[in-house]
This record gives structure tokens, sequence and C-alpha cells, in this order.
């Protein structure tokens, strides 16, 4: 099984819709993070999280919103989706460290359109 | 504010061919880590490596080898004898505690490796 799970691979929603994207994750890691990715671009940060009850913004947190339920658990959602939402969503964990010196270990990937 | 670039958006080669990938980072942290990632046409962000700013020694991994030089903030990366399967877009990025320990990516190269 993957050490980082995301749910679904693959989604085609409407505009307007409210949509969620979940991610698991089994190596323990306290830091979860999403990221958006257009194509041609790199890795946008959506939002992050250090532990349980530390959430914070990325660059790109509007329209979004996340809730970690538990070490394991981050979830995204698009309260009201819209086309320009249309990306590939990654969901990323890292271990504690110090100043950023963990890698990041992703997810698979969810490929969302919105129509 | 941190920033890490990317300037070959695009590089095509032929097989067995030996290409390098630049980045350049900018950070007024002492103390940063640098990370190189792959992503495969397949889609899913896997981590290749990490380098500590105290320690400016290369690296080589098989047909992987990373150069890293404080003076001109760079960190490069050279990929010997290149396979199709080296196929994938290279994500540069930089970790450090004035980021609050999140990583800045870049915007990636794109590498093709024609048979």
């Amino acid at each position: 099984d993957a050490d980082v799970t995301q749910t679904p691979r693959n989604r085609i929603t409407k505009t307007g819709k409210r949509i969620m994207l979940e991610c698991s994750q089994t190596k323990g890691h306290d830091r979860m993070y999403w990221y958006r990715q257009d194509p041609g671009l790199g890795l946008q940060l959506i939002y992050y999280s250090f532990d349980v009850k530390d959430i914070n913004k990325g660059e790109i947190s509007d329209g979004y919103s996340v809730s970690r339920q538990a070490q394991a658990k981050f979830s995204l959602s698009l309260e009201s989706a819209i086309p320009n939402q249309t990306a590939l969503y990654f969901c990323a964990t890292s271990d504690l460290g110090q100043g950023g010196n963990q890698p990041q270990h992703f997810g698979d990937g969810t490929r969302l359109s919105i129509l | 504010a941190q920033k890490v670039t990317q300037a070959q958006t695009e590089i095509s080669v032929v097989e067995k061919e030996d290409v390098t990938l630049d980045c350049v980072y900018e950070t007024r942290d002492t103390t940063y880590y640098l990370f190189w990632y792959k992503q495969p046409p397949s889609g899913e962000l896997v981590f290749l490596i990490r380098r500590n700013s105290f320690d400016e020694q290369n690296e080589i991994s098989g047909r992987y080898s990373w150069n890293f030089q404080k003076s001109t903030s760079s960190f490069n990366f050279t990929i010997t004898a290149s396979q199709v399967v080296d196929s994938a877009v290279y994500f540069c990025a930089l970790g450090s505690r004035a980021n609050a320990g999140k990583s800045t990516f870049g915007d990636g190269t794109t590498l093709t490796v024609k048979p």
C-alpha cells in the first residue's frame, strides 16, 4: 500500500459543487501539505499543517479550506468549485525535522476537472 | 523571501547524452536545505536527494550527480548517459527555518530523452 494515499484519483464535477479531496498517510509524519499543480507550472502551496491543531494558509488558499481530522488525515475542500480550479492536486507529508530539512513524500495526485 | 529558479523550462536530448539541469536559489538563511524531486509521466513526485548548506561535497548516485556551489547559489543536477526512463519533470526545492520549515519549489524542468 502507498504511504500517502489520495482519494479520489480523478474527479470531474460541475461549477458550484462542493468537493472534498482526502489524504491519508501511514508514514507517521506530523506535517502535511496540499499543493496544486497547473500544466507547465510548479507546485503552489494551498494549505499546510504541522500538527493536528495547526493549520496554515499557503500561497493560494482563497477558495479552499482544509481539515486535519487526525495526524494521519488531511482533507482539502473546494466549497464552490470554479473552472480555474481545474488542476492536479497533491498531498504531501514530511517528518518534523529542523528548519525545513526534511524531504516531502507525495501522494499520487488527484486530477480534478471542473466543467 | 526564498526563491528557486529553474531557468530551463524544457530540455530535449538523445539517449546516452549527458544533461545538466540548473537550479539557482535565493535565501537569507545561513542554514538551508536543497532538494531534487522527479515527476515521471505517470504523475507522482519522487524525492531524489537532499543537500545541507554546510556540506558542499558533490554527490554521485549511479548515473546521477549533484553539484552544489554556495558561491553561485546553485545546485545543479547532471544525468550521465541519459536513458528514455529519465524523461520526467524535475523540480528543485529549498527549505529553511526562515520559511517556517516549508519548501519552496522551482517551476520545474521538463526533460525529454529521445531514443
